[in-house]
């Protein structure tokens, strides 16, 4: 089974901060990779697929990259709304579909 | 719109059942694949099931031989059907849509549709 690894696991930062956000695979996912953004109460929304691909109303500050076993995902200016906690997730050769761990974005 | 709601947690004693719902609107679930995901307080995603749009079904370690997946078509819901519970079963189980997206040649198998979950409690 793909084990997904997030860092860090807390990031406190400010408002208008750039913030770059990790998964690492345990082997290679190739660009089966997706990111997930997630408030208290909330169901998780889908943010980025392929890696990299950017879903159809998530703001352009949001941008992901990587392939293989390490990814990035970047918020270019903080928002108050992106405080939230980020999981990645895989999806190559499933099943099981595996997800990291998660990211806490909070407010420095 | 589209939507998934999820209905039928609550309280159950270790060994005991509970069925779970997942009404959707706005799309088939007989033409998708459907996944059920939960979320233990506090903690991080699990991945629990999945029905393919044929009809076939998988399922994580943790739970395979005790939870069954299912679909009805014409109410357009899906179904978890859980036994044998244990305290570590219980989460907030979301239903999920699993939308198939191309780019290229290439499909991409993203959960893009969640419901807001509804809580099993495993406790005597």
């Amino acid at each position: 089974e793909i084990v997904l690894t997030q860092s860090p696991a807390t990031l406190s930062v400010s408002p208008g901060e750039r913030v770059t956000l990790s998964c690492r695979a345990s082997q290679s996912v190739s660009s089966n990779l997706v990111w997930f953004q997630q408030k208290p109460g909330q169901a998780p929304r889908l943010l980025i697929y392929g890696a990299s691909i950017r879903v159809t109303g998530i703001p352009a500050r949001f941008s992901g990259s990587g392939s293989g076993t390490e990814f990035t995902l970047t918020i270019s200016s903080l928002q108050s709304e992106d405080f939230a906690v980020y999981y990645c997730q895989h999806y190559d050769n499933w099943p099981p579909f595996t997800f990291g761990p998660g990211t806490k974005v909070d407010i420095k | 719109e589209v939507q998934l709601v999820e209905s039928g947690g609550g309280l159950v004693q270790p060994g005991g059942s509970l069925r779970l719902s997942c009404a959707a609107s706005g799309f088939s679930v007989t033409n998708k694949f459907m996944t059920w995901v939960r979320q233990a307080p506090g903690k991080g995603l699990e991945w629990v099931s999945v029905i393919h749009a044929g009809g076939r079904t998988d399922y994580s370690d943790s739970v395979r031989g005790r939870f069954t997946i299912s679909r009805h078509n014409s109410e357009n819901t899906l179904y978890l059907q859980m036994n044998s519970l244990r305290p570590e079963d219980t989460a907030v189980y979301h239903c999920a849509r699993v939308n198939d997206f191309w780019s290229g040649t290439q499909r991409h198998d993203a959960f893009d549709i969640w419901g807001r979950g509804t809580m099993v409690t495993v406790s005597s």
